[in-house]
C-alpha cells in the first residue's frame, strides 16, 4: 500500500520561511503525480492552495509556492503569518483515478 | 461559484450502511468533464480519499475501502451519493464531498480537489 509521508510538525517564526515536503514510501515524487496542497484549520473544510505541483489556486497569496525538491513535492511558505498556523496536507494522483493523501503537517507560527 | 453540500444521517448503527448525498449548485454539474469525490476525516486524524465518479459513471475507489463503497451520480438532481456498507466505529468521521478533477480540451486532465463541501459528521454507534 502506498504511503505518502509528510513531516508531523513544523514551527516557524512570524515573517520566516518554512518548506514542507511530501514523499513516497517507495519511489520519487514527480510532476506526473500532480501534487496538490491543502490547508485546514480546526473545524473547517480543507482549502485548496496549490495544484499541478506549482499552480496557486484562485485567491491564494503568493507567499505560498509549490515545487519539486529532490525526490519530493514541496510547499514553501515565505513570510509566514499568524493565520498560516494550520494543518497542511499534500495529495498525489497515482493514476487510474486513485488519489492518496499525505499524513499531514501541523504548522505552528510563533 | 460552485457550492457543494453534504446531507444524510448523522448517526448510523454498526453493520448498517452509511448513505450520504452531495448536492452541487452554482455551476454546471452536468458537464461531461468533471470528477466528483468523497473524502473523510476521523476525529483528530488525517484526510482519506474514499472514491470518485466521472460524469460518465465510471467509478474509482480507495483499494482499502473498495469492497464496501459505492458512489453514484444523479445528473437530473445535480447530486452524487456515497454508500458505505458494514460500517464499524472506525468509519466515524467527518465526510466531505468535493470536485475531484476535470478535463479541459486545451489543458487535458487536471487532478485535484478544487471545490469542497463543508463536511458532515457521521457517527457509527448503537
Amino acid at each position: 500500500q502506498t504511503v505518502v509521508t509528510q513531516e508531523p510538525s513544523f514551527s516557524v517564526s512570524p515573517g520566516g520561511t518554512v518548506t514542507l515536503t511530501c514523499g513516497l514510501s517507495s519511489g520519487s515524487v514527480s510532476t506526473s503525480y500532480s501534487p496538490s496542497w491543502y490547508q485546514q484549520t480546526p473545524g473547517q473544510a480543507p482549502r485548496t492552495l496549490i495544484y499541478n505541483t506549482n499552480t496557486r489556486s484562485s485567491g491564494v497569496p503568493d507567499r505560498f509556492s509549490g515545487s519539486i525538491l529532490g525526490n519530493k513535492a514541496a510547499l514553501t511558505i515565505t513570510g509566514a503569518q499568524a493565520d498560516d498556523e494550520s494543518d497542511y496536507y499534500c495529495v498525489l494522483y497515482m493514476g487510474s483515478g486513485i488519489y492518496v493523501f499525505g499524513t499531514g503537517t501541523k504548522v505552528t507560527v510563533l | 461559484q460552485l457550492q457543494l453540500q453534504e446531507s444524510g444521517p448523522g448517526l448510523v448503527k454498526p453493520s448498517e450502511t452509511l448513505s450520504l448525498t452531495c448536492t452541487v449548485s452554482g455551476g454546471s454539474f452536468s458537464s461531461s468533464s468533471y470528477f466528483w469525490g468523497w473524502i473523510r476525516q476521523p476525529p483528530g486524524k488525517g484526510l482519506e480519499w474514499i472514491g470518485s465518479i466521472f460524469y460518465s459513471g465510471s467509478t474509482y475507489y480507495n483499494p482499502s475501502l473498495k469492497s464496501r463503497v459505492a458512489i453514484s451520480v444523479d445528473t437530473s438532481k445535480s447530486q452524487f451519493s456515497l454508500k458505505l456498507s458494514s460500517v464499524t466505529a472506525a468509519d466515524t468521521a467527518v465526510y466531505y464531498c468535493a470536485r475531484s478533477g476535470y478535463y479541459d480540451i486545451l489543458t487535458g486532465y487536471t487532478y485535484y480537489f478544487d471545490y469542497w463541501g463543508q463536511g458532515t459528521l457521521v457517527t457509527v454507534s448503537s
